[in-house]
């Protein structure tokens, strides 16, 4: 079946610090991916995602590119905030159906 | 606001009870998902609802769970006979319908949860 593995947490950074989460996935054929996020306190938000092999997904200065070759898709962002500590989940939704199967999400703290 | 509203936020009852969880999605989404965040499991799928049938019913781990969905929109969770394994945090989800096709998945819009505890 469909599976999703990311990074394990916690990851504590400094402000303005590059974070990168790594994130692979197997399913057949071609996949949604995304990436959602858990501030504390609050619901799942999607972040950004994307539908199709090479597409970029961007959004808040967090990007992450779609690619088929490594059945990847990695979280990346230049310099985090404080306001980016959160735990982060990678998602994909099959080529054929509607369901969305998760990592095991990662926390991240950002210090000041 | 216009989102995903869940209720009650909070649930706290005793082992053996029933209880029923209420999800009222966006208006205009015709997909529904129920998931169910644990510690030990992370998040999982539990049931999918298109209009007010459920294609998709894998995920439901019992024959206490059950779901049903009326007037395409609101759906409500029901888990008989509560067991301490059932303590989660249950949310629900809603997007639009997928138009069918390779890269057609409409994201899905979470909302806050419900925090179940089984004492």
């Amino acid at each position: 079946g469909d599976s999703v593995t990311q990074m394990e947490g916690p990851v504590t950074l400094s402000e303005e610090a590059f974070l990168t989460i790594n994130c692979t996935y197997t399913a057949t054929g071609y996949p949604s991916l995304f990436w959602y996020v858990q501030y504390p306190g609050e619901g799942l938000q999607l972040l950004l995602k994307a539908t199709k092999a090479d597409d970029k997904g961007s959004n808040k200065g967090f990007e992450a590119t779609y690619r088929k070759e490594t059945t990847s898709f990695h979280l990346e962002k230049g310099s985090v905030q404080v306001s980016d500590s959160a735990v982060y989940f990678c998602a994909l939704s099959p080529a054929a159906g509607n369901k969305l199967t998760f990592g095991g999400g990662t926390r991240v703290l950002v210090k000041p | 606001g216009a989102g995903v509203s869940q209720s009650p936020s909070n649930k706290v009852t005793e082992k053996g009870k029933d209880v029923e969880l209420r999800c009222d999605p966006i208006s205009g989404h015709t997909a529904l998902y129920w998931y169910r965040q644990s510690l030990g499991q992370g998040l999982e799928f539990l049931i999918y609802f298109q209009g007010n049938s459920a294609p998709d019913k894998s995920g439901l781990p019992s024959d206490r769970f059950s779901a049903e969905r009326t007037g395409g929109s609101v759906s409500t969770l029901t888990i008989q006979r509560t067991q301490q394994e059932d303590s989660a945090v249950y949310l629900c989800a809603s997007s639009l319908a997928s138009t069918g096709g390779r890269g057609s998945n409409q994201p899905q819009h979470f909302g806050d949860g419900t925090r179940l505890s089984i004492l």
